[in-house]
């Protein structure tokens, strides 16, 4: 089946590094998404990772994905205040275009 | 930078109206969805859309939706018979070559 999971809730201090986790169900995932939802606005593509890659770095972002564990992390460096948002994982299924999001980790950062 | 646009960003209608929601894709992209968030629950995909066809609908796209690119821009969603259960935020995504989703900012559609 199709399920993604992430942790709900981030707390951070500006300055540190920010390491949010998301698992998935299923094997046939062919690309997996990071997405940014700020208050009231739609959903912002931050980054993303084909299915046979460990690792892809862009900026201050790092994704590292683990295909045995079914397990993605997006690693935020130098978390800002403006870093404060709403970060959904999903992954694209293989025979099907379709996007299966997590439920979201909502990300504080304080100052 | 291209953008995704999406009208109204907020709609308010009567149970049982008709609405459309409207949005306008990146020129150049194939690939077309509509994706729906109800407040507090997961992003959930409704369709897809290439070469003028549905190509996938998820069991929440019954006989009361339909989408439609009637003029090779506008991408619609419309919804016949509203119920109270269709009050969420709509999204519309278009697709590259990596099926990098890029979303709109959303239609609020609040059905009273």
């Amino acid at each position: 089946g199709e399920d993604v999971e992430q942790s709900l809730f981030l707390s951070v201090r500006e300055g540190d590094s920010s390491v949010i986790n998301c698992t998935y169900t299923d094997s046939s995932s062919t690309y997996l998404y990071w997405y940014k939802q700020e208050p009231g606005a739609g959903l912002q593509l931050l980054t993303y990772i084909f299915s046979n890659m460990d690792m892809k770095q862009d900026q201050r972002l790092t994704v590292l994905l683990n295909k045995k564990d079914k397990h993605l992390s997006l690693r935020i460096a130098d978390t800002q205040t403006g870093d404060s948002a709403i970060y959904f994982c999903a992954e694209s299924i293989n025979y099907s275009g379709k996007l299966v999001f997590g439920a979201g980790t909502i990300l504080r950062v304080k100052s | 930078e291209p953008e995704v646009t999406q009208t109204p960003s907020h709609q308010v209608t009567q149970m049982g109206q008709e609405v459309i929601l409207r949005c306008v894709p990146i020129s150049n992209h194939l690939y077309f969805y509509w994706y729906r968030q109800i407040l507090g629950q997961k992003v959930e995909f409704l369709v897809s859309f290439y070469n003028n066809e549905i190509s996938e609908k998820s069991e929440i796209f019954d006989d009361q939706f339909s989408v439609e690119r009637p003029d090779g821009s506008n991408f619609t969603l419309k919804i016949r018979s509203t119920k109270l259960e269709d009050s969420a935020m709509y999204f519309c995504a278009c697709a590259g070559i990596h099926n990098e989703q890029f979303f709109g900012p959303g239609t609020r559609l609040t059905v009273l």
